[in-house]
Protein backbone atom coordinates (compact mmCIF):
# COMPACT_ATOMS: atom_id res chain seq x y z
CA UNK A 1 0.00 0.00 0.00
CA UNK A 2 1.43 3.38 -0.64
CA UNK A 3 1.72 5.54 2.17
CA UNK A 4 1.69 9.07 2.34
CA UNK A 5 2.43 10.39 5.89
CA UNK A 6 2.20 14.35 7.05
CA UNK A 7 3.98 15.83 10.36
CA UNK A 8 1.44 17.10 11.67
CA UNK A 9 -2.61 16.85 11.89
CA UNK A 10 -3.03 20.11 13.74
CA UNK A 11 -1.27 23.26 14.28
CA UNK A 12 -2.20 26.58 16.36
CA UNK A 13 0.17 29.32 14.70
CA UNK A 14 -0.13 32.90 15.59
CA UNK A 15 0.23 35.26 12.95
CA UNK A 16 3.50 36.26 11.81
CA UNK A 17 4.88 32.89 12.68
CA UNK A 18 6.60 30.61 10.00
CA UNK A 19 5.35 26.91 9.56
CA UNK A 20 6.39 23.93 8.06
CA UNK A 21 4.30 21.05 7.06
CA UNK A 22 6.21 17.86 5.87
CA UNK A 23 5.01 14.87 3.84
CA UNK A 24 6.86 11.97 3.37
CA UNK A 25 6.03 9.42 0.75
CA UNK A 26 7.56 5.62 1.36
CA UNK A 27 7.11 4.56 -2.40
CA UNK A 28 9.59 5.96 -4.78
CA UNK A 29 7.13 8.09 -7.04
CA UNK A 30 8.17 11.52 -9.18
CA UNK A 31 5.16 13.63 -8.64
CA UNK A 32 4.37 15.10 -5.21
CA UNK A 33 1.47 17.58 -4.33
CA UNK A 34 0.26 20.52 -1.96
CA UNK A 35 -3.47 21.48 -1.59
CA UNK A 36 -5.16 23.23 0.53
CA UNK A 37 -8.81 22.54 0.88
CA UNK A 38 -11.77 25.23 2.22
CA UNK A 39 -15.35 24.68 2.59
CA UNK A 40 -17.33 25.49 -0.18
CA UNK A 41 -14.12 25.20 -2.62
CA UNK A 42 -12.45 22.50 -4.46
CA UNK A 43 -8.97 21.80 -3.89
CA UNK A 44 -6.80 24.29 -4.83
CA UNK A 45 -3.16 23.44 -5.96
CA UNK A 46 -0.36 25.47 -4.11
CA UNK A 47 2.82 23.80 -5.46
CA UNK A 48 3.96 20.28 -7.13
CA UNK A 49 7.38 18.89 -7.48
CA UNK A 50 8.50 16.41 -10.28
CA UNK A 51 11.62 15.98 -8.94
CA UNK A 52 14.19 16.30 -6.35
CA UNK A 53 15.08 19.87 -6.01
CA UNK A 54 12.58 20.85 -8.53
CA UNK A 55 9.48 22.73 -8.38
CA UNK A 56 6.24 24.24 -10.02
CA UNK A 57 3.95 26.90 -8.83
CA UNK A 58 0.13 25.71 -8.75
CA UNK A 59 -2.51 28.29 -8.90
CA UNK A 60 -2.44 30.06 -5.75
CA UNK A 61 1.57 29.78 -4.79
CA UNK A 62 1.43 33.37 -3.08
CA UNK A 63 2.72 33.39 0.99
CA UNK A 64 4.20 29.66 0.66
CA UNK A 65 7.65 28.29 -0.61
CA UNK A 66 8.28 24.20 -0.68
CA UNK A 67 11.46 22.20 -0.13
CA UNK A 68 12.10 19.12 -2.07
CA UNK A 69 16.09 18.02 -0.82
CA UNK A 70 15.06 14.45 -0.97
CA UNK A 71 12.71 12.47 -3.33
CA UNK A 72 10.91 10.80 -0.98
CA UNK A 73 10.17 14.41 1.22
CA UNK A 74 7.95 17.63 0.22
CA UNK A 75 7.76 20.25 2.67
CA UNK A 76 5.64 23.13 2.41
CA UNK A 77 6.57 26.38 4.07
CA UNK A 78 4.46 29.58 5.18
CA UNK A 79 7.05 32.11 6.02
CA UNK A 80 5.06 34.08 7.55
CA UNK A 81 1.80 32.64 8.57
CA UNK A 82 -1.57 35.08 8.04
CA UNK A 83 -4.93 34.33 9.15
CA UNK A 84 -6.51 33.89 5.57
CA UNK A 85 -4.21 30.57 5.59
CA UNK A 86 -6.33 29.02 8.06
CA UNK A 87 -7.11 25.52 6.20
CA UNK A 88 -6.96 21.81 5.45
CA UNK A 89 -3.35 21.17 4.17
CA UNK A 90 -3.27 17.85 2.01
CA UNK A 91 -0.03 16.19 0.16
CA UNK A 92 -0.57 14.17 -2.11
CA UNK A 93 1.52 11.78 -4.45
CA UNK A 94 0.85 10.88 -8.39
CA UNK A 95 1.34 7.06 -8.41
CA UNK A 96 1.39 6.76 -12.08
CA UNK A 97 2.41 8.94 -14.59
CA UNK A 98 0.42 12.39 -15.27
CA UNK A 99 -2.27 11.21 -17.51
CA UNK A 100 -3.86 8.99 -14.63
CA UNK A 101 -4.31 11.72 -12.03
CA UNK A 102 -4.70 9.07 -9.59
CA UNK A 103 -3.36 10.43 -6.45
CA UNK A 104 -2.53 9.22 -2.97
CA UNK A 105 -3.15 11.41 -0.36
CA UNK A 106 -1.79 12.07 3.40
CA UNK A 107 -4.36 12.18 6.33
CA UNK A 108 -3.91 16.09 6.05
CA UNK A 109 -2.78 19.08 8.13
CA UNK A 110 -5.26 21.48 9.72
CA UNK A 111 -3.67 24.84 10.56
CA UNK A 112 -5.17 27.59 12.55
CA UNK A 113 -3.64 30.86 12.39
CA UNK A 114 -4.38 33.19 15.05
CA UNK B 1 -11.96 29.96 -16.63
CA UNK B 2 -12.33 26.67 -15.61
CA UNK B 3 -14.92 25.37 -13.90
CA UNK B 4 -16.97 22.34 -12.12
CA UNK B 5 -20.26 22.10 -10.78
CA UNK B 6 -21.96 19.92 -8.39
CA UNK B 7 -24.55 19.99 -6.15
CA UNK B 8 -23.50 20.61 -2.50
CA UNK B 9 -25.15 18.19 -0.66
CA UNK B 10 -27.40 15.18 -0.92
CA UNK B 11 -29.75 12.94 0.64
CA UNK B 12 -30.28 9.16 0.02
CA UNK B 13 -32.03 6.32 2.02
CA UNK B 14 -30.01 3.27 2.85
CA UNK B 15 -30.53 0.52 0.53
CA UNK B 16 -31.70 2.86 -2.56
CA UNK B 17 -29.28 3.86 -5.11
CA UNK B 18 -27.95 7.48 -6.10
CA UNK B 19 -26.91 9.45 -8.57
CA UNK B 20 -24.53 12.57 -8.23
CA UNK B 21 -23.89 14.73 -11.29
CA UNK B 22 -20.98 16.92 -12.38
CA UNK B 23 -20.42 18.91 -15.04
CA UNK B 24 -17.43 20.49 -16.46
CA UNK B 25 -16.09 23.58 -18.54
CA UNK B 26 -12.13 23.30 -18.85
CA UNK B 27 -9.23 23.88 -21.59
CA UNK B 28 -8.52 20.43 -22.60
CA UNK B 29 -9.46 17.26 -21.17
CA UNK B 30 -7.42 14.48 -20.46
CA UNK B 31 -9.68 12.42 -18.10
CA UNK B 32 -12.30 12.59 -15.16
CA UNK B 33 -12.07 11.38 -11.52
CA UNK B 34 -14.18 10.37 -8.53
CA UNK B 35 -13.00 10.55 -5.57
CA UNK B 36 -14.66 10.27 -1.58
CA UNK B 37 -13.67 11.48 1.19
CA UNK B 38 -15.21 10.73 4.64
CA UNK B 39 -15.69 13.48 7.26
CA UNK B 40 -12.07 14.54 8.62
CA UNK B 41 -10.12 11.96 6.05
CA UNK B 42 -8.20 12.12 3.10
CA UNK B 43 -9.72 11.88 -0.28
CA UNK B 44 -9.67 8.52 -1.62
CA UNK B 45 -9.91 7.74 -5.47
CA UNK B 46 -13.05 5.99 -6.78
CA UNK B 47 -13.21 5.88 -10.50
CA UNK B 48 -11.29 7.54 -13.91
CA UNK B 49 -13.31 8.13 -17.15
CA UNK B 50 -11.31 9.33 -20.25
CA UNK B 51 -14.02 7.46 -22.78
CA UNK B 52 -17.69 7.88 -23.42
CA UNK B 53 -19.96 5.53 -21.73
CA UNK B 54 -20.21 3.79 -18.61
CA UNK B 55 -17.51 2.44 -15.92
CA UNK B 56 -18.58 -0.34 -13.46
CA UNK B 57 -17.52 -1.21 -10.56
CA UNK B 58 -19.11 -3.13 -7.82
CA UNK B 59 -21.29 -1.05 -5.96
CA UNK B 60 -20.22 2.09 -8.08
CA UNK B 61 -20.28 3.24 -11.62
CA UNK B 62 -19.08 6.53 -13.27
CA UNK B 63 -20.87 7.57 -16.64
CA UNK B 64 -19.02 10.58 -19.41
CA UNK B 65 -20.42 12.38 -21.84
CA UNK B 66 -17.30 14.70 -23.61
CA UNK B 67 -19.45 15.96 -25.51
CA UNK B 68 -22.17 17.09 -22.96
CA UNK B 69 -19.34 18.28 -20.81
CA UNK B 70 -20.98 15.89 -17.86
CA UNK B 71 -20.19 12.73 -15.72
CA UNK B 72 -22.29 11.09 -12.99
CA UNK B 73 -21.40 8.48 -10.07
CA UNK B 74 -23.91 6.26 -9.44
CA UNK B 75 -24.10 4.75 -5.84
CA UNK B 76 -25.96 1.26 -5.38
CA UNK B 77 -27.16 -0.55 -2.23
CA UNK B 78 -26.38 2.63 -0.82
CA UNK B 79 -24.83 1.47 2.80
CA UNK B 80 -24.16 4.10 5.93
CA UNK B 81 -20.76 3.90 5.10
CA UNK B 82 -21.08 5.47 1.93
CA UNK B 83 -22.15 8.83 3.73
CA UNK B 84 -18.83 10.71 2.61
CA UNK B 85 -18.35 13.88 0.30
CA UNK B 86 -17.61 12.90 -3.31
CA UNK B 87 -15.35 14.96 -4.88
CA UNK B 88 -14.89 15.06 -8.94
CA UNK B 89 -12.12 16.36 -11.19
CA UNK B 90 -10.72 16.88 -14.68
CA UNK B 91 -7.44 16.48 -16.04
CA UNK B 92 -6.91 19.74 -18.09
CA UNK B 93 -4.68 20.13 -21.24
CA UNK B 94 -1.72 20.45 -18.98
CA UNK B 95 -2.56 17.42 -16.81
CA UNK B 96 -3.68 19.58 -14.06
CA UNK B 97 -6.30 18.26 -12.19
CA UNK B 98 -9.39 20.86 -11.74
CA UNK B 99 -11.71 19.70 -8.41
CA UNK B 100 -15.26 20.66 -7.50
CA UNK B 101 -16.30 21.70 -4.21
CA UNK B 102 -17.45 18.64 -4.00
CA UNK B 103 -21.58 16.85 -3.07
CA UNK B 104 -22.13 15.74 0.93
CA UNK B 105 -24.26 13.10 0.53
CA UNK B 106 -25.94 11.85 3.36
CA UNK B 107 -27.11 8.71 4.06
CA UNK B 108 -30.69 7.58 6.26
CA UNK B 109 -31.75 4.68 7.68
Amino acid sequence: DVKVTQSSRYLVKRTGEKVFLECVQDMDHENMFWYRQDPGLGLRLIYFSYDVKMKEKGDIPEGYSVSREKKERFSLILESASTNQTSMYLCAISAGGLDTGELFFGEGSRLTVL
Amino acid sequence: GQNIDQPTEMTATEGAIVQINCTYQTSGFNGLFWYQQHAGEAPTFLSYNVLDGLEEKSRFSSFLSRSKGYSYLLLKELQMKDSASYLCAVSDSNYQLIWGAGTKLIIKP
